[in-house]
């Protein structure tokens, strides 16, 4: 399971309450990657961190906002929770400099009422 | 940036039979190319990748194959088991990308 952990596994909240998901490895990797998966849209690119307080943009950015202040944690904030963000998030994380695979966490799944 | 298109959705096949899951990508410097596999409320998991100096890669009874010129690569399972059924990504990367960008899935059952 390459060391990752995602709390909490599953959340329900209310429209326009700010909402925090964390993701931990244990393995000091430099990359880590939010994603979110929906029904016939596989899975789609939030943000990713390539260090400590280096973080991009992907895909789907617009509404979430993350942090990185240790290597271990990477922070995703929905900060303003919408219906439309119901979804599964997951994070991942990429092993070494030079090799692209991902791996990923058991995902959370958060339902936005 | 890349795109990744992938077919078909859905995919049955009786137990036993080969199945085939074909994904196109756009950008033609794309190296690397992993396929991954979701069991119903799992996490994706890597089966098998290919990079580009490589034109197939098998592991047991999964295989994929990469044609470089038509920028399209396929996931090939043979002698099916109803444990392979699962929803199966794609994906393509550049080695100097930071990113993956995935395939919408295909959804392949299994029948006993």
């Amino acid at each position: 399971d390459a060391g990752i952990t995602q709390s909490p596994r599953h959340k329900v909240t209310e429209t326009g309450t700010p909402v925090t998901l964390r993701c931990h490895q244990t393995e000091n990797h430099r990359y880590m990657y939010w994603y979110r998966q929906d029904p016939g849209h596989g899975l789609r690119l939030i943000h990713y961190s390539y260090g400590v307080k280096d973080t991009d943009k992907g895909e789907v950015s617009d509404g979430y906002s993350v942090s990185r202040s240790k290597t271990e944690d990477f922070l995703l904030t929905l900060e303003s929770a919408t219906s439309s963000q119901t979804s599964v998030y997951f994070c991942a994380i990429r092993i070494g400099t030079g090799e692209e695979t991902q791996y990923f966490g058991p995902g959370t799944r958060l339902l936005v009422l | 940036g890349e795109n990744v298109e992938q077919h078909p959705s859905t995919l049955s096949v009786q137990e036993g039979d080969s199945a085939v899951i074909k994904c196109t990508y756009s950008d033609s410097a794309s190296n690397y190319f992993p396929w991954y596999k979701q069991e119903l409320g799992k996490r994706p998991q890597l089966i098998i990748d290919i990079r580009s100096n490589v034109g197939e890669k098998k592991d047991q009874r999964i295989a994929v194959t990469l044609n470089k010129t038509a920028k399209h690569f396929s996931l090939h399972i043979t002698e099916t088991q109803p444990e392979d059924s699962a929803v199966y990504f794609c994906a393509a990367s550049l080695s100097s990308a930071r990113q993956l960008t995935f395939g919408s899935g295909t959804q392949l059952t299994v029948l006993p």
